[in-house]
């Protein structure tokens, strides 16, 4: 299973709204997570199942949808949210990545 | 506290081997299925390899199988990916990271730090 992120990266301002896509290229139900990974640092598990906050995640991370289509949605963004995003599925093997998706400060 | 230490890296020639290690502590390794990841230089996450609690269930992504072995040590909360004939672009940092279960629907919430190999003559 193909997973297309997109954008690929975005020039944001601290406040603002943020939405990033991930596509699969068939189903895969609910089986979709979001990571957020820092220069340098290991990836973070942020939201899992598409939209249950993982522990510790803030409330401003949202996501949405089902089967192909899916939201990672910021709102307020504050400097710490300067990140790569990445989404995954989790369906069936190979657990697939997007390809990432830079967030950066306009 | 949860730890995933991941171990073994390094600078490799083409062709070469090298095992790395993952030692856990802070949770029930036991009763985790666990996953290589690597990245490499400015690049996504790729999936490696999972291997299930007991050893029995074994997946690598297709373009590695016939390389990379992973295997686990249950007895000292361990987990290692022997790489043969390694080349450039296995060059990546490599992350141990441990699969929730069916509860999260297998998400990855446990990480290590990464450990770096580099293909290289």
């Amino acid at each position: 299973i193909q997973m297309t992120q997109s954008p690929s990266s975005l020039s944001v301002s601290v406040g603002d709204r943020v939405t990033i896509t991930c596509r699969a290229s068939q189903t895969i139900d609910n089986y979709l997570h979001w990571y957020q990974q820092k220069p340098g640092k290991a990836p973070k598990l942020l939201i899992y199942a598409v939209s249950a906050l993982q522990s510790g995640a803030p409330s401003r991370f949202s996501g949405s949808g089902y089967g192909t289509e899916f939201t990672l949605t910021i709102t307020n963004l504050q400097p710490e949210d300067f990140a790569t995003y990445h989404c995954q599925q989790t369906y069936s093997t190979p657990r697939t990545f997007g390809q990432g998706t830079k967030v950066e400060i306009k | 506290e949860v730890q995933l230490v991941e171990s073994g890296g390094g600078l490799v020639k083409p062709g070469g081997s090298l095992r790395l290690s993952c030692v856990a502590s802070g949770f029930s390794f036991i009763s985790s299925t666990m996953n290589w990841v690597r990245q490499a230089p400015g690049k996504g996450l790729e999936w490696v390899s999972s291997i299930s609690i007991s050893g029995d269930y074994i997946y690598y992504t297709d373009s590695l199988k016939d390389r990379f072995t992973v295997s686990r040590d249950n007895a000292k909360n361990s987990l290692y990916l022997q790489m043969n004939n390694l080349r450039g672009e296995d060059t990546a940092v490599y992350y141990c990271a441990r699969a929730t279960g069916f509860q999260q629907l297998d998400s990855f919430d446990y990480w290590g730090q990464g450990t770096l190999v580099t293909v290289s003559s």
